[in-house]
């Protein structure tokens, strides 16, 4: 059973076009979650945690938000630069981390 | 910034060899990772090690898959008898303190090819 699913798979945006990324979980006792972003042939790059519902952190074009069952990543008027794939990661009781299959991102000039 | 450093980059090796793969974690972190992703698909854990013992490890790491902090800089992954199944990417991670406190800071991966 997968505890990370992320939607959708792949996502093409115009730049300047908003949208939304989403994470959702099933782990018991969400310790955290975190977002990172992955370029390819690159390890994944850590963006913001977020630990309880109802956070909010921001980062330049990205707000990640987080609800008892999942998180989202809005990223709003993306550039080409952002292009990339978002990995959704939590961590559970037992500090183990359980990672999402991610959203590639391609943001179109 | 300090960061996890991993060696070689690119590792191709025929099937049956072994391959040590190496990182060096961001030096006052306590807790080390490794991880694979198999291409286009999701980042697996592998292997946790803290205070010199492998603290948890998947259905993955079975016996011809081995970790070792030799020094205290230098964490290794060694697989022993290498399957075409094992081409991969292998990232190690590392983080300074109990997980939830602190995100896993990733090094750039290892693409192991197994011919």
């Amino acid at each position: 059973e997968d505890q990370v699913t992320q939607s959708p798979e792949a996502l093409r945006l115009q730049e300047g076009e908003s949208s939304s990324l989403n994470c959702s979980y099933t782990v018991s006792g969400l310790r955290g979650l975190f977002w990172y972003r992955q370029d390819p042939g690159k390890g994944p790059e850590f963006l913001f945690t977020l630990y309880s519902a109802g956070e909010e952190k921001e980062k330049e074009r990205l707000k990640a938000t987080l609800t008892k069952k999942e998180s989202f990543l809005h990223i709003t008027a993306p550039k080409p630069e952002d292009s990339a794939t978002y990995l959704c990661a939590v961590v559970d009781n037992f500090n183990k981390f359980y990672f999402g299959s991610g959203t590639k991102l391609n943001v179109k000039p | 910034e300090p960061e996890v450093t991993q060696t070689p980059s690119h590792q191709v090796t025929q099937m049956g060899q072994e391959v040590i793969l190496r990182c060096v974690p961001i030096s006052n972190h306590l807790y080390f990772y490794w991880y694979r992703q198999i291409l286009g698909q999701k980042v697996e854990f592998l292997v946790s090690f803290y205070n010199n013992e492998i603290s948890e490890k998947s259905e993955i790491f079975d016996d011809q898959f081995s970790v070792e902090r030799p020094d205290g800089s230098n964490f290794t992954l060694k697989i022993r008898s290498t399957k075409l199944e094992d081409s991969a990417m292998y990232f190690c991670a590392s983080v300074a303190e109990s997980s939830y406190n602190s995100p896993l800071h990733f090094g750039n991966g290892t693409r192991l090819t197994v011919t």
